[in-house]
């Protein structure tokens, strides 16, 4: 399997402008995860979906955020209206969940730069 | 709700061991992991440890756990300037992990 593949690997955009990030979890994984990272903040979890399902999205930090996850091979994570403090790197990872350790696999991330 | 802490910085010589420490509040866990992070990339599963162990060995790693007083540690053997990266601490219950905010290891030569 290729692992998880997150594109574009590198955006810039204006603030107000909408951002679209994508993922494709490995395939036979139910557990997809969407994280950000920067260095004030760390590693901060958005949102987890299983099976397709948003299960927790209490670290989505305002409604300006959302996302997707419309089959099992494919998720969207969208921010509408962007804003210079969105920046950050975005990652995707999933996991199967029953699999001897729960291991998540990260994609290489998405580099955010709202100007 | 879950909490995963770990220091933020480790400065080692080559040739050193490294330790690096980390607490994690959610008792049910059931594996413990170290997840490395190299520059520009994702996490990585390094090594994991079941709940029940106390300690696991991989090579040059060590991983240490203490379930009493919720405390995990890995210990890298002959630090290597290949070694310096973000390493993060992570435990996990129901499917969701708990991320520490990982202690970046830098390795001088």
């Amino acid at each position: 399997d290729a692992g998880v593949i997150q594109s574009p690997r590198h955006e810039v955009t204006e603030m107000g402008q909408e951002v679209t990030l994508r993922c494709k979890p490995i395939s036979g994984h139910d557990y997809l995860f969407w994280y950000r990272q920067t260095m004030m903040r760390g590693l901060e979890l958005l949102i987890y979906f299983n099976n397709n399902v948003p299960i927790d999205d209490s670290g989505m930090p305002e409604d300006r955020f959302s996302a997707k996850m419309p089959n099992a091979s494919f998720s969207t994570l969208k921010i509408q209206p962007s804003e210079p403090r969105d920046s950050a790197v975005y990652f995707c990872a999933s996991s199967e969940r029953g699999s001897l350790t729960d291991t998540q696999y990260f994609g290489p991330g998405t580099r955010l730069t709202v100007l | 709700g879950e909490d995963v802490e770990q220091s933020l910085f480790l400065s080692v010589r080559e040739g050193d061991s490294s330790v690096i420490n980390c607490t994690y509040t959610d008792s049910s866990s059931t594996y413990l992991y170290w997840y490395k992070q190299e520059p520009g990339a994702g996490l990585q599963l390094l090594t994991y440890i079941f709940s029940n162990m106390d300690m696991k060995q991989d090579q040059r790693l060590t991983v240490l756990l203490n379930k009493k007083d919720k405390h995990l540690s890995l210990r890298i053997a002959d630090t290597q300037t290949g070694d310096s990266a973000i390493y993060f601490c992570a435990d996990t219950n129901a499917g969701k992990s708990t991320f520490g905010d990982g202690t970046t290891l830098t390795v001088k030569p």
